[in-house]
């Protein structure tokens, strides 16, 4: 099975553009998680999508946003991009079912915003 | 509240020499926890989980971890370290509540291993 790939893999934005990035999950996986990492908080949850509706999202701004397509492909928008929103965003899928359940996690796209 | 303590942030050993990462987690129900890996500009990599049953699990690249309840913990160990195991270790807990998966990571370990 193909692993979970993410593009761009990476990407060079200023402050106040707007950002959209995209992960396809491994075949038959319908959640894809989300996640955040900086050398400052470490990995940190965004959100989760599973079949198309956000099940759950962490503690960011509003300026973060996704959503699923019913290929299960995800994509996550960024708005209105301040400095700290430089990081590395690794995107997870499972099946999405059960607890346990081991997210697969893709290559991830690293942000700069300069 | 859930959370997950990674209390040495860098470790250096010796190649061949055994290697302990310590893992401390506070989650109300009887937890998954997980051992991630991360090489430099790489994703994650699954090494091994735990969610029942034996308390000793076995993962790849010749990692195992024990499950300990009563200390709150889930240490990763290798016996005889391989240079090519330098990376970033990630330990999490995975929270399954209201229908929903999310992984809760500590700060992560990050290992050195001198020739």
């Amino acid at each position: 099975k193909a692993g979970v790939t993410q593009t761009p893999r990476y990407l060079i934005k200023t402050r106040g553009q707007q950002v959209t990035l995209s992960c396809s999950p491994i075949s038959g996986h319908r959640s894809v998680s989300w996640y955040q990492q900086t050398p400052g908080q470490g990995l940190q949850f965004l959100f989760e999508y599973f079949s198309e509706t956000q099940r759950n999202k962490g503690n960011f701004p509003g300026r973060f946003s996704g959503r699923q397509f019913s290929n299960s492909r995800s994509e996550m928008n960024v708005s209105t991009l301040e400095l700290g929103d430089s990081a590395l965003y690794l995107c997870a899928s499972s099946y999405g079912l059960a607890g346990g359940e081991t997210q697969y996690f893709g290559p991830g796209t690293r942000l700069l915003v300069l | 509240a859930q959370s997950v303590t990674q209390p040495d942030i860098h470790i250096t050993v010796s190649e061949g020499a055994s290697l302990e990462l310590r893992c401390n987690y506070s989650y109300g129900a009887t937890p998954y926890l997980f051992w991630y890996v991360q090489s430099p500009g790489q994703g994650l990599q699954l090494l091994l989980k735990y969610f029942s049953g034996d308390t000793l699990v076995q993962g790849i690249k010749g990692f195992e971890a024990e499950f300990k309840r009563s200390q709150s913990s889930f240490n990763l160990r290798k016996p005889s370290v391989h240079w090519s195991d330098a990376a970033e270790y990630f330990c999490a807990v995975g929270a399954w509540s209201g229908g929903y998966n999310k992984l809760i990571f500590g700060a992560g370990t990050r290992l050195a291993v001198h020739p």
